[in-house]
């Protein structure tokens, strides 16, 4: 069964240093998301993708976050510059309807 | 503001006994009511909901939605320890942004 892959699983990083979090998306499916979840909060949405551009973001997704589809099959998130509440799991999502299917998502954690 | 909001947000149960989730929702441009379960990692989809009164059933889960009431319940019946998870309602506008819940915190105890 197709499924969403993020690499890496868990990454360690140092306040300042920028993250790229890869996910590659289901291959037929259209539209590409990114969520994270903080410990102990609710997920939340940061972006949607879809026909090479971003279709929504939301206020957390400020000018120190990033999208892009480099290849037609990677789909990536940069944090440019990390802070210390950046450190939460992130997941990256796909679909070709309104069901959504998740990744496992990457745990990140900036010191 | 779109909102999703569930109850309870922690429900301690022993194994075999029957548990109602519930959702409420304020969306504009609905699309479609999703529910996912949450265990350690990524949410896993369980049902997606787009018309009121047909129930969607799937083992010993099952949904209903009423799109009047603004309203969906999710079933589970004969709990396994297995159940053990958060149930997260999602909301999924005409934009494609899902609006999610906060979750219930279902613990199964043996």
């Amino acid at each position: 069964e197709p499924e969403v892959t993020q690499t890496p699983s868990h990454q360690v990083t140092q306040m300042g240093q920028e993250v790229i979090l890869r996910c590659v998306p289901i291959s037929n499916h259209l539209y590409f998301y990114w969520y994270r979840q903080i410990l102990g909060q609710k997920v939340e949405f940061l972006v949607s993708f879809y026909n090479n551009e971003i279709s929504e973001k939301s206020e957390i997704f400020d000018d120190q976050f990033s999208v892009e589809r480099p290849d037609g099959s990677n789909f990536t998130l940069k944090i440019r510059s990390t802070k210390l509440e950046d450190s939460a799991m992130y997941f990256c999502a796909s679909s070709y309807d309104s069901e959504q299917f998740f990744g496992p998502g990457t745990r990140l954690t900036v010191l | 503001e779109d909102k999703v909001v569930q109850s309870p947000l922690s429900l301690v149960v022993h194994e075999g006994d029957t548990v109602t989730l519930n959702c409420s929702y304020e969306v504009t441009n609905f699309r479609s009511l999703l529910w996912y379960k949450q265990e350690k990692k990524a949410p896993t989809f369980l049902f997606m909901l787009t018309s009121s009164g047909i129930e969607k059933k799937s083992g010993r889960l099952s949904s209903i939605l009423d799109k009047k009431e603004l309203f969906s319940i999710l079933n589970i019946t004969a709990t396994q320890t297995g159940d053990s998870a958060v149930y997260l309602c999602v909301n999924a506008g005409n934009n494609r942004k899902l609006i999610w819940g906060l979750g219930t915190s279902l613990a199964v105890n043996p």
